[in-house]
């Protein structure tokens, strides 16, 4: 595709309520992260895929954060049991291959709110 | 540990001015690339400029320079003329390598108004 897309744009879940937050990178980009962004804040490290694999889960902040890839391509990531200190945006960004020097490039982000 | 801060949380600037938004980071890597990315409210990180530590000239691209101070760990971006379409949240990003793939860690932002 055109850019790196995420959807749904907004989410509005009740707390306890699961969700998942999709991530389309750009066509053939071989690394994927996702972000996390409190309001007023820098985005913080989730986890990182490099085609499928999942060579880093880090930042994931609980064990109700899940991130899988299985094909490479299309990323979902899943929270279980959404608490209120969930509410944030989720960013997804994509760069092209592994290398020092690759430019990332960024979805526009799921604003996920957790009533 | 890296750490990067941006100790302004809030500019503004008139339209057509030059503005200075500062940066600092602590890591003791050596090699590592430096960034600014521009947030506007529709949320997408757009890559402003980047900065590679070993290169001692200054990037710049266009209306977009950096002064980049690598002793005393330092990353300031400058835009000069600025426009109304300049006006976004503004974050610094340190990126360094790991064998697990790159790694990137962003400041808290400065959110900069232009000013008619």
């Amino acid at each position: 595709g055109a850019g790196v897309s995420q959807s749904p744009r907004y989410k509005v879940a009740k707390r306890g309520q699961d969700v998942a937050l999709r991530c389309d990178p750009i066509s053939g980009h071989v690394s994927l992260f996702w972000y996390q962004q409190a309001l007023g804040q820098g985005p913080e490290f989730l986890t990182y895929f490099q085609n499928e694999a999942q060579l880093d889960k880090s930042g994931l902040p609980s064990d109700r954060f899940f991130a899988e890839r299985p094909e490479g391509s299309v990323s979902t990531l899943k929270i279980q049991r959404t608490q209120q200190e969930d509410s944030a945006v989720y960013l997804c960004a994509s760069s092209l291959t592994e290398a020092f020097n690759e430019k990332l490039f960024f979805g526009s982000g799921t604003q996920l709110s957790v009533l | 540990a890296q750490t990067v801060t941006q100790s302004q949380p809030e500019m503004s600037v008139q339209e057509a001015e030059t503005v200075t938004l500062s940066c600092t980071y602590d890591t003791s890597e050596n090699n590592y690339y430096l960034f600014w990315y521009k947030q506007p409210p529709s949320r997408q990180m757009i890559l402003v400029i980047r900065q590679e530590a070993y290169k001692q000239q200054n990037a710049t691209e266009n209306r977009f320079s950096v002064n980049f101070q690598k002793a005393a760990k330092s990353f300031s971006l400058k835009i000069s003329d600025s426009q109304l379409g300049d006006t976004a949240m503004y974050f610094c990003a340190f990126m360094k390598q790991f064998n697990t793939g790159n790694q990137f860690y962003f400041g808290t932002g400065t959110s900069l108004t232009v000013i008619p």
